[in-house]
């Protein structure tokens, strides 16, 4: 497989449930990021990790937990959301985090539904 | 903070019809900029980019977008509209000491055939 993937692609579940979503990046890149994609609404940067250590947290609740065990793979671990987290998260990832003349390529997203 | 805004939420053409989707943004510094698409069903992609040189940049599928530095503008351009170009359309705005990109809320085009 070449580009990032995602999985899964669509995800119901309840308030009181614990879920992980997974990325993978087959393109040697070193930044990895999360989005919040919502209707009418801007794409939201939600975390980015360059060379697997953390750099930016954008105000997300700790509901939220990203794990980045190796510039390949990121996930999103997620427990006890509310119905307001229902969105498309995507990924992205990038060769480096700055400085250079390239842009961020996309996984297809998870549909989340919190029920 | 940096803000990017487009200003046409909801876009309706005929086929041949040219298209320009507008895109503004705040931000005083060095910007990379970006228009991606997101076709029904699929991810986000790259239309085109501008980083330096010529600001009249050219992408994939006949678009186009100029850089307009005194008007913090970057509005995508296409004389002739298909069908297939039913979509939505981000611009984004990446300031040149981060990776941390600025979405606009998207445009949504509808090609009529």
């Amino acid at each position: 497989e070449t580009g990032v993937t995602q999985t899964p692609r669509h995800l119901v579940m309840g308030m009181t449930n614990k879920k992980s979503l997974k990325c993978e990046q087959h393109l040697g890149h070193n930044a990895m990021y999360w989005y919040k994609q919502s209707a009418k609404k801007p794409l939201e940067l939600m975390f980015v990790y360059n060379f697997k250590e953390q750099t930016e947290n954008n105000s997300v609740p700790s509901r939220f937990s990203p794990e980045c065990p190796n510039s390949s793979h990121l996930f999103l671990h997620l427990h006890t959301l509310q119905p307001e987290d229902s969105a498309l998260y995507l990924c992205a990832s990038s060769p480096a985090l700055a400085g250079g003349a390239y842009e961020q390529y996309f996984g297809p997203g998870t549909r989340l539904t919190v029920t | 903070a940096q803000s990017v805004s487009q200003h046409n939420h909801h876009v309706i053409l005929s086929e041949a019809a040219s298209l320009e989707l507008g895109c503004n943004y705040s931000y005083g510094g060095t910007v990379n900029l970006f228009w991606y698409v997101q076709y029904p069903g699929q991810h986000l992609q790259l239309l085109l980019k501008y980083f330096s040189g010529d600001p009249l940049v050219k992408g994939i599928k006949g678009f186009e977008a100029e850089f307009i530095k005194s008007k913090f503008s970057f509005n995508l351009r296409k004389p002739s509209v298909q069908w297939s170009d039913t979509a939505e359309y981000f611009c984004a705005v990446r300031s040149g000491n981060t990776g941390k990109l600025i979405f606009g809320q998207g445009t949504t085009l509808q090609v009529k055939p």
